[in-house]
């Protein structure tokens, strides 16, 4: 049983479009975080949220925190092929250890 | 450099073979966690230390694996008996904390090969 369920798995687009990738769960999290990870190289912490509701910007990246902290989601304005990588998020919910997604692989065709 | 170094960054071994994976943490941070990753998959946990003492080893799938963290600073991931079904990208990350609010930075990781 996946803890987090990301969706879409794939997502293709070209330059300039808007996109936006969801990640849910039935469990309650203290903290969730988004990572973008490149081929060949570990994940790099994008944002953490932490607060139900919560929304933060990172130039044309926008991170929402679910009231009730079970989901979240990520929105791309305007994607760049430099926007290219496996997206994930992961969770905390037993306060040692983070739980990840499989991830969104998102390509940007210029 | 200052990040987190994972060796060997490729290991090619045979079906029964034992193996070690070798992680350097980020100077002075205290929380150590190890991940497999499938390709195409998320990160799986696999084990967590906390200084020197694994605080959470749940995620080992079997009693082949084992890891140590003898001085609470590198830790050495070890397979007995390895699987094909072994076969993954091994990540470590380091934290300065033990919180999970805290960033998580990752080795780029040691591709494992069965054959």
């Amino acid at each position: 049983t996946q803890l987090l369920e990301q969706s879409p798995q794939f997502l293709s687009i070209q330059e300039g479009e808007n996109l936006t990738v969801y990640c849910n769960s039935s469990s309650v999290f203290s903290s969730l975080q988004w990572y973008r990870q490149e081929p060949g190289e570990g994940p790099v912490l994008l944002v953490t949220v932490v607060t139900g509701g919560e929304v933060k910007k990172l130039k044309r990246l926008t991170f929402q925190f679910g009231d009730a902290r079970k989901d979240s989601s990520l929105h791309i304005t305007a994607a760049q092929p430099g926007d290219t990588g496996l997206y994930l998020c992961a969770g905390d919910l037993s306060g040692s250890r983070l739980t990840f997604g499989e991830g969104t692989q998102l390509t940007v065709n210029p | 450099g200052a990040g987190v170094s994972q060796t060997p960054s490729n290991k090619v071994t045979e079906k029964g073979k034992y193996v070690e994976l070798r992680c350097d943490p980020i100077s002075g941070h205290t929380a150590l966690y190890w991940y497999r990753q499938s390709l195409g998959q998320g990160p799986e946990f696999l084990i967590y230390f906390q200084g020197t003492g694994a605080a959470d080893d749940s995620g080992l799938p079997n009693d082949r694996f084992f890891a140590v963290r003898p001085e609470g600073s590198v830790s050495t991931l070890k397979i007995q008996r390895t699987e094909r079904g072994d076969s993954a990208v091994y990540l470590c990350a380091s934290s300065r904390t033990s919180g999970t609010t805290g960033e998580l930075f990752f080795g780029e990781g040691s591709r494992l090969t069965v054959l």
